[in-house]
């Protein structure tokens, strides 16, 4: 069974790079989903889509965060990473990890391709000096 | 980017009766949608995709409609263990986008 565990600093200084990695368990990153994402969720509000990196090697990011951010694989150690960089207080937020992880079909993907069923704890990263 | 708009923000139900929740999409995102479920502290929990797709081990209480603009989650029974706030999320299109939230609260 997948699980996925977030870990990195809880405290970043403002214009300093947030870098958060997500490991993989239970299973081979490879081949645990077609796209590794990243979600976040400020204190009391929403949830906001981060970036996705697909299989294919394609990242995605939402241009809300413009240029700051980078989604990575690495596979020798089963883990996937975000680096999101000159942060501000506005970056505070629980930080997700997330998969889709149940599919194994063709028509499965193409059903659900963007949702996500397997995710992290979460980790709580504030911005602050 | 595609805005959604989830109603009500907060529903009040009594233990036991149906819950109807409501999803908008600023335009189409054909069947691409999904619902999750979020309970204090912990991370959301994927219920529903393509619209009506149960995801693997949700009950069966739990059912979802809709397509182009308008979808809708609806609990048929709610149990104790419903109570939680319920996200949709469009992936038709990036960013992928989700609504504002509805929290099903105990009446």
């Amino acid at each position: 069974q997948l699980q996925l565990q977030e870990s990195g600093p809880g405290l970043v200084k403002p214009s300093e790079t947030l870098s958060l990695t997500c490991t993989v368990s239970g299973g081979s990153i490879s081949s645990s989903s077609n796209y590794w994402g990243w979600i976040r969720q400020p204190p009391g509000k929403g949830l906001e889509w981060v970036g996705s990196l697909y299989y294919s090697g394609s990242t995605y990011y939402n241009s809300s965060l413009k240029s700051r951010v980078t989604i990575s694989l690495d596979t020798s150690k089963n883990q996937f990473s975000l680096k999101l960089n000159s942060v501000t207080a506005a970056d505070t937020a629980v930080y997700y990890c997330a998969i889709l992880g149940h599919c194994s079909s063709a028509s499965c993907y193409a059903l659900a391709s963007g949702a996500f069923d397997i995710w992290g704890q979460g980790t709580m990263v504030i911005v602050s000096s | 980017e595609i805005v959604m708009t989830q109603s009500p923000a907060t529903l009040s139900v009594s233990p036991g009766d149906r819950a109807t929740l409501s999803c908008r999409a600023s335009q189409s995102v054909s069947s691409n949608l999904a619902w999750y479920q979020q309970k204090p502290g912990q991370a959301p929990r994927l219920l529903m995709y393509g619209a009506s797709t149960r995801a693997p081990g949700i009950p069966a209480r739990f059912s979802g409609s809709g397509s182009g603009t308008e979808f809708t989650l609806t609990i048929s029974s709610l149990q104790s263990e419903d109570f939680a706030v319920y996200y949709c999320q469009q992936y038709s299109n990036r960013p992928l986008t989700f609504g504002q939230g509805t929290k099903v609260e105990i009446k």
